[in-house]
């Protein structure tokens, strides 16, 4: 299975500001999976991302407020954008690898 | 679409104790279906898979039975363990990107000694 590297672990960031996620494979993947998991809750999937082209969004979210980049094959970044506290979350990539691999997450708190 | 549905928990049980949570799926085709694991302040990890009907994934003395005729993946184990508690998600996807991946709400396991 794959490895992934996920930066930062956490964060507190103020609202109206923006916060960009990095997630770093040790292989080459086709595509890449961003997550959002709230406490106590299942994992929502935000969008998915291939290497060249747009990202696809899942219903709920947009690019203005989750852009994404997929700049080769082995990384990919999320940003949350003009943060609000309900923007506090776990934010989760993932990769398909002979089943899904999660980075460790990302827990952001919006004050 | 695609959905998976999980019993609802918390589980409580006792150490040793029988374990079964229940996990259906509606999808078309033939996806790969997960259990994954998420202990307490950790990340998701891979439990166990099966990729095709009668497929039986197995780990750690867990095991689960791709049940194509009743749509469902339910898993077991046989006497759990205090560190067994955690929340369980059952999940379903792969076959090579033709299917977004969907994960169940996720079963809280709490295991008494």
């Amino acid at each position: 299975s794959a490895v992934i590297s996920q930066k930062p672990s956490r964060d507190i960031c103020q609202r109206g500001t923006s916060l960009t996620i990095q997630c770093q494979v040790d292989s080459q993947v086709t595509m890449m999976f961003w997550y959002r998991q709230q406490p106590g809750q299942s994992l929502t999937l935000i969008a998915t991302a291939n290497q060249g082209s747009e990202a696809t969004y899942e219903s709920g979210f947009v690019i203005d407020k989750f852009p994404i980049s997929r700049p080769n094959l082995t990384f990919s970044t999320l940003t949350v954008s003009n943060m609000s506290p309900e923007d506090s979350s776990i934010y989760l990539c993932s990769v398909e690898r002979s089943g899904y691999t999660f980075g460790s997450g990302t827990r952001l708190t919006v004050v | 679409g695609n959905s998976v549905t999980q019993m609802e928990g918390p589980v409580t049980l006792s150490e040793e104790a029988f374990l079964t949570i229940n996990c259906t799926y509606t999808a078309t085709g033939y996806p790969s279906l997960f259990w994954y694991v998420q202990y307490p302040g950790e990340g998701l990890q891979l439990l166990l898979k099966a990729t095709k009907a009668d497929d039986k994934g197995s780990n750690k003395g867990f095991e689960a039975t791709y049940r194509k005729e009743t749509t469902s993946f339910h898993l077991e184990k046989g006497s759990v363990q205090v560190s067994d508690s955690a929340v369980y998600f059952c999940a379903l996807g792969e076959a090579g990107g033709s299917y977004i991946p969907t994960f169940g709400r996720g079963t809280s396991l709490i295991v008494h000694p």
